[in-house]
C-alpha cells in the first residue's frame, strides 16, 4: 500500500532560518503529493500541492519539489518566522481508482525562536 | 461563511455505547471524509465519500460506520466504542476531491473509558 516517511522532529530554528523537512513516499502508479500544516488547536490546512512529476508547488514562501526518481516531497522556506510554528503533514493521494484516499506522514512539529 | 462544522466538540462517553459525531459543510462540495489524528502517528483516513451515497474505506475503517444520504452531512458512527478508539477526529470537505482544497472542521475530542 501507499506510505509517506517525513523526517523526525520536532524541529527548532531561530527566526530568518532556512527550514527543509523531508518527505519520502511509497505509492503505486502516479500519486498526487500535499504538504498540511496545523496550527495550535486548529484543524488542518493545505499548504501546497504538486499533482504530477516535476511539479513545484508553492504557498506563503513554502516550496516543495515532486521528485519522482526519488519519490520524495521536500519542504522548504528560505526564512522561517516564528508565527510558522505548527505541525507539518506530508501527504499522498494515490492514482487509479484510490483517487479519494489520503494517507499522511506523522507529522513534523517545527518551532520556531525571535 | 463557509465552513465545516462537527458536533459535539468533546465527548467523553463508556466502552459499548453508541455514539454519533455528525459533520456538516455548507459549501456543497462532493467530497467529504473522516480523519483520525494520535500522536506519533499522524493523521489516518477512517472512511471517505466521494459523493451521495457513494462511501469507501480510508485506513482504518475498522469499528466505524458512515453514511451519506445527503450531499451536506457525514455522520461517523461508533457502533460499540472502546478505549482504542479514543483519538482526536477531525471532518473535512472540498469540491470535487482531494486535489481540490480540503477545509477541515474544528475537530472532536472522544475519550472512551
Amino acid at each position: 500500500g501507499n506510505s509517506v516517511t517525513q523526517m523526525e522532529g520536532p524541529v527548532t530554528l531561530s527566526e530568518e532560518a532556512f527550514l527543509t523537512i523531508n518527505c519520502t513516499y511509497t505509492a503505486t502508479g502516479y500519486p498526487s503529493l500535499f504538504w498540511y500544516v496545523q496550527y495550535p488547536g486548529e484543524g488542518l490546512q493545505l499548504l501546497l500541492k504538486a499533482t504530477k512529476a516535476d511539479d513545484k508547488g508553492s504557498n506563503k514562501g513554502f516550496e516543495a519539489t515532486y521528485r519522482k526518481e526519488t519519490t520524495s516531497f521536500h519542504l522548504e522556506k528560505g526564512s522561517v518566522q516564528v508565527s510558522d510554528s505548527a505541525v507539518y503533514f506530508c501527504a499522498l493521494r494515490g492514482g487509479g481508482t484510490s483517487y479519494g484516499k489520503l494517507t499522511f506522514g506523522q507529522g513534523t512539529i517545527l518551532t520556531v525562536h525571535p | 461563511e463557509a465552513q465545516v462544522t462537527q458536533n459535539p466538540r468533546y465527548l467523553i462517553t463508556v466502552t459499548g455505547k453508541k455514539l454519533t459525531v455528525t459533520c456538516s459543510q455548507n459549501m456543497n462540495h462532493e467530497y467529504m471524509s473522516w480523519y483520525r489524528q494520535d500522536p506519533g502517528l499522524g493523521l489516518r483516513q477512517i472512511y471517505y465519500s466521494m459523493n451521495v451515497e457513494v462511501t469507501d474505506k480510508g485506513d482504518v475503517p475498522e469499528g466505524y460506520k458512515v453514511s451519506r444520504k445527503e450531499k451536506r452531512n457525514f455522520p461517523l458512527i461508533l457502533e460499540s466504542p472502546s478505549p482504542n478508539q479514543t483519538s482526536l477526529y477531525f471532518c473535512a470537505s472540498s469540491a470535487r476531491g482531494l486535489t481540490d482544497t480540503q477545509y477541515f472542521g474544528p475537530g472532536t475530542r472522544l475519550t472512551v473509558l
